[in-house]
């Protein structure tokens, strides 16, 4: 099975800290999503990332950043963090051959509260 | 990008069968039609895929009419652990492996 895990499922920070949200998958996947989930919005991507060091866009990237030096680990950072930034964080991964090409694997998320 | 239209919320009782209806009207030829079920508190997770007719597995069916503007999934007698957020995604696994969630139908199961 694909595991992909979360540093923190509950993390609580203040505004203008640096925050870091840590995501790891044991398959092997070349691609790794970041997004962020708010009631009524469903889910936004914020970042993704196709191979080691590669990132592209979402739609929300203002913000963050992210960071992938190695294929299983892919980092969402907020800069300083700011209370409109509280949300549930969702990391997700996929692969781009065989039968389960393109099925996200999703972590079970960092719901982040901003003080 | 095919637009997909599901509704925003369904009701239901225990034992009885869901279909939920996605409307893409612009889906392309080499898109997929995939839905993800998403439980509170977790991320969501693939349920069923297919490309036109119909296709079933030990989860749900998923139906596709010859035009495929359209596409229904159905879950037979549903249970209260089938309360989830459902979502309607067309693909057509050439964009870097990113997807395009909406917002997908809550489906409440009730007693």
């Amino acid at each position: 099975d694909v595991k992909v895990t979360q540093s923190s499922r509950y993390l609580v920070k203040r505004t203008g800290e640096k925050v870091f949200l840590e995501c790891v998958q044991d398959m092997d996947h070349e691609n790794m999503f970041w997004y962020r989930q708010d009631p009524g919005l469903g889910l936004r991507l914020i970042y993704f990332s196709y191979d080691v060091k590669m990132k592209e866009k979402g739609d929300i990237p203002e913000g963050y950043s992210v960071s992938r030096e190695k294929k299983e680990r892919f980092s969402l950072i907020l800069e300083s963090a700011s209370t409109n930034q509280t949300s549930m964080y969702l990391c997700a991964s996929s692969t781009t051959t065989g039968l389960a090409r393109d099925t996200q694997y999703f972590g079970p998320g960092t719901r982040l509260t901003v003080l | 990008l095919a637009k997909t239209t599901q509704p925003i919320s369904m009701d239901s009782y225990e034992g009885q069968e869901v279909n939920i209806t996605c409307s893409h009207n612009n889906i392309a030829t080499n898109d997929y039609i995939t839905w993800y079920q998403q439980f509170p508190s977790q991320g969501p997770r693939f349920i069923i895929q297919g490309y036109k007719t119909k296709v079933t597995n030990e989860v749900a069916s998923l139906f596709i009419p010859a035009d495929r503007k359209s596409s229904t999934l159905s879950l037979p007698r549903v249970s209260l652990s089938d309360t989830a957020v459902y979502y309607c995604l067309v693909d057509r696994g050439s964009t870097l492996g990113r997807l395009y969630f909406g917002r997908g139908t809550q489906l409440t199961v009730w007693p």
